[in-house]
């Protein structure tokens, strides 16, 4: 069965900071990844997609078959990038996303 | 409509009680998920609708569960005799066609079972 970890369920840095919460993944298919994030008071919505090789506010994530990762980094974090990010795996019949259980960034001043 | 809308917001209910969660998607959203999320935890699958049939029901917990979308857009879950652990965020997505352009939540409905 597919499974999605974050291994941090909050993660604290100062604005300007690197940032990379991490992702680690298990599916006996060829994974399709998202990172999915939810603001204070806000639903919860798509950040970016690993077939799509995009960065969205100056976030990535790079796709790491070896080793089973899709971990999201921004070089310089900001205070608004504050919320709740979850790493998700979408099955291969594109029925269900499978969620990890999250992590809260807190971006200080 | 703009985006995915679920009503009610909260919903606050007696234990053995039953409820309905309604969700209306993206119009010409053909794809249809519900998600429970309990506190702490992210979103867990629990139905996936593809027009008007349940193409996987296979998170659905027990069988007190059960959703329906008769005309192939608003779908409503349902839950019977309520339990104290069914307490939870409930949500709704729409997606195009599957889910590899991602999915578009609605904001939810909170229920609590008292």
């Amino acid at each position: 069965a597919q499974r999605v970890t974050q291994p941090e369920k909050l993660l604290s840095v100062f604005k300007g900071a690197p940032v990379e919460l991490k992702c680690n993944y298990s599916y006996s298919g060829s994974p399709e990844l998202f990172w999915y994030v939810q603001y204070s008071r806000q639903r919860l919505q798509l950040l970016l997609r690993h077939i799509s090789r995009e960065s969205i506010k100056g976030f990535t994530a790079d796709l790491n078959k070896g080793e089973t990762s899709f971990h999201l980094k921004k070089p310089f974090a900001q205070e608004e990038d504050s919320a709740m990010y979850y790493c998700a795996l979408l099955e291969t019949s594109g029925s269900r996303l499978t969620f990890g259980e999250g992590t809260q960034l807190t971006v200080n001043p | 409509g703009a985006g995915v809308s679920q009503t009610p917001s909260n919903k606050v209910t007696e234990k053995g009680k039953y409820v309905e969660l309604r969700c209306d998607p993206i119009s010409g959203h053909t794809a249809l998920y519900w998600y429970r999320q309990s506190l702490g935890q992210g979103p867990e699958f629990l139905i996936y609708f593809q027009g008007t049939g349940a193409a996987d029901d296979s998170g659905l917990p027990n069988d007190r569960f059960f959703a329906v979308r008769p005309e192939g857009s608003v779908s409503t879950l349902k839950i019977q005799r309520t339990e104290r652990g069914d307490s939870a965020m409930y949500l709704c997505a729409s997606s195009p066609v599957g889910g590899l352009g991602g999915y578009t939540f609605g904001s939810g409905t909170r229920l609590t079972v008292v």
